[in-house]
């Protein structure tokens, strides 16, 4: 099936440190999105992306984080600075279309450690 | 506030046995509900979906029942193997185009050959 690629697949960084995210959604998608997963439990959503602007965001979505997706391609979750809270695994996914019975396709996950 | 519950947080079942995985909701503008498997280590992966206009959907060994009045859906795994041994979340979406997939805490299933 469609593929979302995800790099790096973990990261560690000092608290403080800017860090950010790379998604590679599959290729004919419109809608992006990030969420924020602990321990294996939750999948938090955190934002949804649509020609070039922020749709929605929930309360997890500091200040401090920001998304893009620069040159149309690599979709980025940037969080500056990070804090020790901040450690989870991010999930990126994309959809074709945004209505709701539309699949959204997710990568396998970076893994943030901030020491 | 928790939009979307599961439970139980862990379920046990024998090879060949039946899991039954439930999902509840408050809000009344969901209208999709897709539940997702997710192995370790790796992202989440549709599974199977159901729209608010139906009360149940099958594929394969895989039952998705509905019920609107209540706000309730369940996920019957027939003939469960080691290999469905994963994580599941149940996740629902309102109508209005673009809007965030809200995921359940999700259940871990383990079964046992």
């Amino acid at each position: 099936g469609p593929k979302v690629l995800q790099i790096p697949s973990h990261q560690i960084i000092d608290m403080g440190q800017m860090v950010t995210l790379n998604c590679d959604p599959v290729s004919n998608h419109l809608y992006f999105y990030w969420y924020k997963q602990i321990l294996g439990q939750q999948m938090e959503f955190l934002v949804n992306f649509y020609n070039g602007k922020v749709m929605e965001k929930s309360k997890l979505f500091k200040d401090q984080f920001s998304v893009e997706r620069p040159d149309g391609s690599y979709f980025t979750l940037k969080i500056q600075p990070t804090a020790l809270e901040d450690s989870a695994v991010y999930f990126c996914a994309s959809s074709l279309l945004g209505v709701s019975q539309n699949t959204l396709y997710f990568g396998a996950g970076t893994r943030l450690s901030v020491l | 506030q928790q939009q979307v519950r599961q439970s139980p947080q862990s379920l046990t079942v024998w090879e060949g046995e039946t899991a039954i995985l439930n999902c509840s909701y408050e809000n009344s503008a969901f209208d999709y509900f897709p539940w997702y498997q997710q192995f370790p280590g790796e992202g989440p992966a549709l599974l199977i979906s159901i729209l608010s206009v139906s009360d149940k959907k099958e594929d394969g060994r895989f039952t998705i029942f509905f019920n609107k009045r209540e706000k309730k859906l369940s996920l019957h795994i027939a003939d469960s193997q080691p290999g469905d041994s994963a994580t599941y979340f149940c996740a629902a979406r309102a109508y209005q185009g673009g809007r965030a997939l809200i995921f359940g805490t999700g259940t871990t299933v383990s079964v046992s050959p």
